[in-house]
């Protein structure tokens, strides 16, 4: 069974701070996700990822395939990237169809002014 | 940007009764995806649904629920006989591909009473 872990669980960071969060999983995937989810509930995909490092504006991923690990960082913090940050993966199946994701439970990220 | 959008926003049902969520998905987007998330709990997979039949479906996704596509434009979740338990966030998703960026609604929450 795939798990997902992420931790830290909850963190409080001041504007302006480099914020890492941190993502394990267990078993070989084909492309692991980094999503947003607002206090309003919707949610965000920010980053598709496969192998290596993607940036986009101050988000910053970085997947490390051989030891089942990925980072989503931001730079620059400010309040209004506070929000929960969720990580899943497509876990390789044989079939290549449309398969469903596994979840981590998310980081509650609060970003004070 | 065009959007994936999910009606109703909030649905609430007496237990015993069958509900129908509907989504609209990207009009070019091939892959649908129903997701769960209870309230305090992490993102569950429900089910996938490819070339108008189910790809992959989840131990949760069980004969009270069920998926269509009755249109070229609408895929909707119905759950025959709702339970206590069926409260949550119901999330659809929409993508290009297999392995294609995942975009996703709004969500419907969904209360049994």
């Amino acid at each position: 069974k795939n798990e997902v872990e992420q931790s830290p669980q909850n963190l409080t960071a001041q504007e302006g701070e480099f914020i890492t969060i941190n993502c394990s999983y267990s078993v070989g995937i084909s492309a692991l996700h980094w999503l947003q989810q607002h206090p309003g509930g919707g949610i965000v995909s920010l980053f598709m990822l496969s192998s290596g490092k993607k940036k986009h504006g101050r988000l910053i991923a970085t997947i490390n395939i051989q030891e089942k690990h990925s980072s989503l960082h931001i730079t620059a913090s400010h309040p209004r990237d506070s929000a929960v940050y969720i990580c899943a993966v497509l876990q390789i199946y044989s079939g290549g169809g449309a398969d469903g994701l596994t979840f981590g439970k998310g980081t509650h990220l609060i970003i004070q002014p | 940007e065009p959007e994936v959008t999910q009606t109703p926003s909030h649905q609430v049902t007496q237990m015993g009764q069958e509900v129908i969520l509907r989504c609209v998905p990207i009009s070019n987007h091939l892959y649908f995806y129903w997701y769960r998330q209870i309230l305090g709990q992490k993102v569950e997979f429900l089910v996938s649904f490819y070339n108008n039949e189910i790809s992959e479906k989840s131990e949760i996704f069980d004969d009270q629920f069920s998926v269509e596509r009755p249109d070229g434009s609408n895929f909707t979740l119905k759950i025959r006989s709702t339970k206590l338990e069926d409260s949550a966030m119901y999330f659809c998703a929409s993508s290009e591909g297999s392995k294609s960026p995942l975009h996703f609604g709004n969500g419907t929450r969904l209360t049994v009473t």
